[in-house]
């Protein structure tokens, strides 16, 4: 089963503007971490932002942030202020407990100026 | 500020051959893990190793694979003889170990191609 999803293989933003990037996800422990990681076009894996599933608010990392609705499943990114260099592949990835890091199919977002 | 690095940037290899892709993972870090990426698709995990062993592993990670941490500063992965469709990106990650937030930080990565 899909533990991972991200809906949207595409998505188009224009420069400044905010963008949300969704993922839900499929857990029944009740302790697990969702992540966000961005990977532009050469290839590396940048780490962005971390949801744990006992935070009280939600995460945020400068322009990121993570809408965590816990009774959805969902941990959205919002990217603000979207920047011609946000043009990348992101990956949305869970952990449950201390199994290992399951990564979602990616979104790849174009920033058009 | 510290980062996972990994060597070499790209390797190439005949099909059948060993090869062994090297990481040096944050230093204060306790949790090593190898992923793998092919091309256009999702990045997949291959095993997590602490305190000098293997603590998961998943289905990709059969006998061909293998993982070492030879010395205080290195963490291997091997593959002994090599198909076509191990060709993939390989990624290693390194996480400090807080259970409350297993962040992981992962290196450039290494671009084997097996003709």
């Amino acid at each position: 089963a899909q533990k991972i999803t991200q809906t949207q293989p595409g998505m188009f933003v224009q420069e400044k503007e905010a963008v949300t990037l969704d993922c839900t996800y499929d857990t029944s422990d009740p302790s697990y971490g969702l992540f966000w990681y961005k990977q532009p076009s050469s290839g590396e894996m940048i780490f962005l932002i971390y949801q744990g599933s006992y935070d009280q608010q939600n995460a945020t990392e400068g322009r990121y942030s993570l809408n965590f609705q816990k009774a959805r499943k969902s941990a959205n990114l919002v990217i603000s202020a979207s920047q011609l260099g946000d043009s990348a592949m992101y990956f949305c990835a869970m952990r449950e407990g201390q199994d290992d890091m399951r990564f979602g199919a990616g979104t790849r977002l174009t920033v058009k100026p | 500020e510290p980062e996972v690095t990994q060597t070499p940037s790209h390797q190439v290899t005949q099909m059948g051959q060993e090869v062994i892709l090297r990481c040096v993972p944050i230093s204060n870090h306790l949790y090593f893990y190898w992923y793998r990426q092919i091309l256009g698709q999702k990045v997949e995990f291959l095993v997590s190793f602490y305190n000098n062993e293997i603590s998961e592993k998943s289905e990709i990670f059969d006998d061909q694979f293998s993982v070492e941490r030879p010395d205080g500063s290195n963490f291997t992965l091997k593959i002994r003889s090599t198909k076509l469709e191990d060709s993939a990106m390989y990624f290693c990650a390194s996480s400090e170990g807080d259970p409350n937030k297993e962040t992981q930080y992962f290196g450039p990565g290494t671009r084997l191609l097996v003709l």
